[in-house]
């Protein structure tokens, strides 16, 4: 089956450091989102990218589709920012495949 | 425009008994897809409806069933509850026939004992 591996599972930072969390996928991807799961569980959009370079704040997502990894950059980074991010692909059909995700803790 | 909304956000239930939950749609969207989230997981996809037929299902037992209604609001239901049944379920909604970005709730968060 398609596999989604996410690295690392999990990162440790001192707030105000960056950080890239990286997302690669066994199949082509139809599109691939990454999200942020706060702490009571919501999935929050963060990037809806297929492919190219998108940039949203303090946060900005590469997915290189020929390549097959997407990778989510996290700038300056704040206590907020902590918890789990997805990815996830839809690889030609109707569901999205998450990948195992990785768990963000920002130290003040 | 609204986002996506589930019903209830927690709920506690008993081995055997029968469970529904309940999620609305974002506006504009006419899929809606469920999730299973066991904890220290990611999501698993359960199925997906599309013009309230089921359109994709995953690796879930038939025990497993859903509704989509005309106003593409759906209901998940989920009989003789185990407790392995315990988990967070996600809603997602998305616009066909295009594969469009998806959108979810907040999710309910089922236990059973």
């Amino acid at each position: 089956g398609i596999q989604v591996e996410q690295s690392p599972p999990d990162l440790i930072l001192q707030e105000g450091a960056n950080s890239t969390l990286r997302c690669n996928f066994s199949d082509s991807v139809n599109n691939l989102q990454w999200f942020h799961q706060n702490p009571w569980g919501q999935l929050i959009n963060l990037f809806y990218i297929p492919s190219g370079t998108k940039q949203n704040g303090r946060l900005s997502a590469t997915t290189v589709a020929t390549e097959r990894y997407s990778l989510l950059y996290i700038s300056s980074s704040q206590t907020t920012d902590s918890g789990v991010y997805f990815c996830a692909g839809n690889f030609g059909n109707e569901k999205l495949t998450f990948g195992t995700g990785t768990r963000l803790t920002i130290i003040p | 425009e609204t986002g996506v909304t589930q019903s209830p956000t927690h709920l506690i239930k008993t081995r055997g008994q029968q469970v529904t939950l309940r999620c609305s749609s974002q506006s504009g969207h006419n899929t809606v897809s469920w999730y299973q989230q066991a904890l220290g997981q990611g999501p698993q996809f359960i199925f997906q409806y599309y013009r309230e037929e089921e359109n994709g299902r995953g690796n879930f037992p038939p025990r497993f069933s859903g509704l989509q209604f005309p106003n593409y609001s759906s209901e998940l239901n989920v009989n003789a509850l185990e407790l392995d049944d315990s988990a967070l379920y996600l809603c997602a909604s998305g616009a066909r026939p295009m594969n469009t970005e998806a959108f979810f709730g907040q999710g309910t968060r089922l236990t059973v004992v």
